[in-house]
């Protein structure tokens, strides 16, 4: 089965400090997601991208939070200046036509110190 | 109107048994119902989804009731195995293919063998 590939797998940053974290969605899918997850919590939207552009985001998703697309194949979440409440999984995710659910990558997990 | 309420929050089921997990939601918009089952440190993965136009829907050992006039619906686990001890989340969205998904806030399942 096709997979939603993220990288780092676990990235530790000060306060403050800039993160880019990665994703490599399915090639034919259109629509990609980032999906937060704060340990033993749920698994909260934050943005969706189609075309080059958002789509949707959440409340959470605000200036500290961007993504992009650059080359067509990587999709990534950046966030400026991290803080201890940025600390959470981080999920890509990509869906593949109206019979399909998500399909998750693995996670980033992201700790800020 | 957006949440998607989830219970038990924990559930034990002895091997062999039943596991039982409801959600419930009040959008009338939602109409693509999907579970995903995560375990730790792993992104999650879809089990089953289904669609009001049918009230149930069995795959292997899961099966999905849907009761669309009391807006809501069940993952029922046949034949639980210690393999099934997870975390299953229910979801919802409104079935267009880039509508974000509403999850439940989880329930953690532990099979005892």
């Amino acid at each position: 089965e096709p997979e939603v590939t993220q990288t780092p797998s676990h990235q530790v940053t000060q306060m403050g400090q800039e993160v880019i974290l990665r994703c490599v969605p399915i090639s034919n899918h259109l629509y990609f997601y980032w999906y937060r997850q704060i340990l033993g919590q749920k698994v909260e939207f934050l943005v969706s991208f189609y075309n080059n552009e958002i789509s949707e985001k959440s409340e959470i998703f605000d200036d500290q939070f961007s993504v992009e697309r650059p080359d067509g194949s990587n999709f990534t979440l950046k966030i400026r200046s991290t803080k201890l409440e940025d600390s959470a999984m981080y999920f890509c995710a990509a869906r593949g036509g109206l019979n399909y659910g998500y399909t998750f990558g693995s996670g980033t997990r992201l700790t800020v110190v | 109107q957006q949440q998607v309420k989830q219970s038990p929050q924990s559930l034990i089921v002895q091997k062999g048994g039943i596991s039982i997990i409801n959600c419930a939601y009040e959008n009338t918009a939602f109409d693509y119902f999907p579970w995903y089952q995560q375990f730790p440190g792993k992104g999650p993965a879809l089990l089953i989804a289904i669609r009001p136009d049918v009230s149930e829907k069995k795959e292997g050992r899961f099966t999905i009731s849907f009761n669309k006039s009391a807006k809501q619906f069940s993952l029922h686990i046949m034949d639980s195995q210690p393999g099934d001890s997870a975390t299953y989340f229910c979801a919802a969205s409104p079935d267009n293919y880039g509508q974000n998904f509403v999850f439940g806030p989880g329930t953690r399942l532990s099979v005892l063998p």
